[in-house]
């Protein structure tokens, strides 16, 4: 059974702060990993993919990968009230036509 | 920017009735998929589609689902006969490849059955 595991939160923060959201997967031969952001009610929004061990970054986000750990994690810079919302954590199944299995999610929210 | 569509925005339909969900995936894009989330679950994965045909579906996927990309745009999702248990916010999301694959999501449709 592939899993993919997430502290559900709240993750509660202040205005300005990292905010750090954890994954672990459970697929050994997974190679992408995706985060996608989901404010209430509505769909999931990508917004970050990686691919190599290391960290990659695209503006306020961090993304860090470690396959040897099956860990990927997101940190969110200078957190602002507009980042509160559920981030979900995302990896295409090995084995077929890359199905994405989803995390239950990590809750934040940035208080001013 | 390209996007994911989807229609209606919320579908109200009678237990037992027939219901049909309608996508239009990025125009360039080849993968299509079918994903729902029941509230407050995790997004679960329905199918995906390429080359007109299916090339991978859950076992939530039963006879009682199935889809189709009826012309060169459209991508849809039918239920033959609702259940309660089928209430859930459908999303449809699309990729242009397999290999690294972003899949991007339509805003989704809600289901509520009665």
């Amino acid at each position: 059974q592939k899993e993919v595991e997430q502290n559900s939160g709240p993750l509660s923060v202040p205005e300005g702060a990292i905010a750090s959201l954890n994954c672990t997967y459970s697929d050994r031969g997974s190679q992408s990993f995706f985060w996608y952001r989901q404010y209430s009610g509505k769909s999931p929004e990508l917004i970050m993919s990686i691919y190599s061990n290391g960290d990659k970054e695209d503006g306020r986000f961090t993304a860090q990968l470690n396959k040897a750990s099956q860990y990927v994690s997101l940190l969110i810079r200078d957190s602002q009230p507009s980042d509160s919302a559920t981030y979900l954590c995302a990896v295409p199944f090995s084995g077929g036509y890359n199905k994405l299995i989803f995390g239950a999610g990590t809750r934040l929210a940035v208080h001013p | 920017e390209p996007e994911v569509t989807q229609t209606p925005s919320h579908q109200v339909t009678q237990m037992g009735q027939e219901v049909i969900l309608r996508c239009v995936p990025i125009s360039n894009h080849l993968y299509f998929y079918w994903y729902r989330q029941i509230l407050g679950q995790k997004v679960e994965f329905l199918v995906s589609f390429y080359n007109n045909e299916i090339s991978e579906k859950s076992e939530i996927f039963d006879d009682q689902f199935s889809v189709e990309r009826p012309d060169g745009s459209n991508f849809t999702l039918k239920i033959r006969s609702t259940k309660l248990e089928d209430s859930a916010m459908y999303f449809c999301a699309s990729s242009d490849r397999v290999g690294d694959n972003e899949q991007f999501f339509g805003p989704g449709t809600r289901l509520t059955v009665l």
